[in-house]
């Protein structure tokens, strides 16, 4: 079965500090693709990064950064400078391929809350 | 913008009561998914669909229906809706090996 654990349900930081959420992972195939989301206040979903099993470099984009490992199964997440505009409900999410059918498991969110 | 709508966008009703919630989208992809997100949980996959009249169950699929009969729709079906049943619903659609796009979500409570 597979398995997405976020066990951060809140954080809250001041602005500019760095901050990094956790994704722990749970599966027995080899081949998958994670995902990070972000839930503003407004309440949409917004697509952040992909990441499939099979390459492991870390990637940058502006303030956002994701750290895959496969050897502890996690994918982590790190906002540096945090801005109040970064303040939203984080998924991580795993899609393993079965086939025909793909199913996109969520963990369950952690809150982010940046303080000005 | 992912050519993904939802409707209604709010809805309430009465314990009993059948409620449909449409999923339409305008990019042709295969795959649709329906969400329920419920605090303390995150997102849970109630059905989804890998195909014009192919569909298969999520981890909370209990009490809820779906169909497909078209590429561009995937509709949800409460039979019989419960308090519990109260929550905001996500459709989901997207190709095989990209990200996800989502609708707006759909606000249902159950009185």
């Amino acid at each position: 079965a597979q398995k997405v654990t976020q066990a951060q349900t809140e954080i809250s930081v001041v602005e500019k500090e760095d901050v990094t959420l956790d994704c722990v992972y749970e599966t027995r195939d080899t081949t998958y693709y994670l995902f990070w989301y972000k839930q503003p206040p407004s309440g949409e979903l917004v697509f952040l990064i992909r990441r499939n099993s099979f390459d492991e470099q870390n990637e940058i984009s502006g303030r956002y950064s994701w750290n895959f490992q496969k050897s502890t199964s996690s994918f982590n997440f790190t906002i540096t400078a945090s801005q109040v505009v970064d303040s939203a409900v984080y998924f991580c999410a795993l899609i393993v391929y079965g086939g025909a059918t793909n199913k996109l498991i969520f963990g369950t969110g952690t809150l982010l809350a940046v303080q000005p | 913008d992912a050519g993904i709508t939802q409707s209604p966008r709010h809805k309430v009703t009465e314990t009993g009561t059948p409620v449909t919630l449409r999923c339409h989208q305008t990019e042709n992809h295969r795959y649709m998914y329906w969400y329920r997100q419920d605090p303390g949980h995150g997102l849970r996959l109630i059905h989804y669909s890998y195909g014009v009249k192919d569909t298969d169950k999520g981890e909370v699929s209990d009490g809820y229906s779906v169909s497909r009969s078209k590429t561009e729709d995937f509709l949800l079906t409460l039979e019989s809706a419960t308090s519990s049943q109260t929550s905001v619903y996500f459709c989901a659609i997207g190709p095989n090996t990209g990200e996800l796009f989502f609708g707006e979500g759909s606000r249902l409570t159950v009185l």
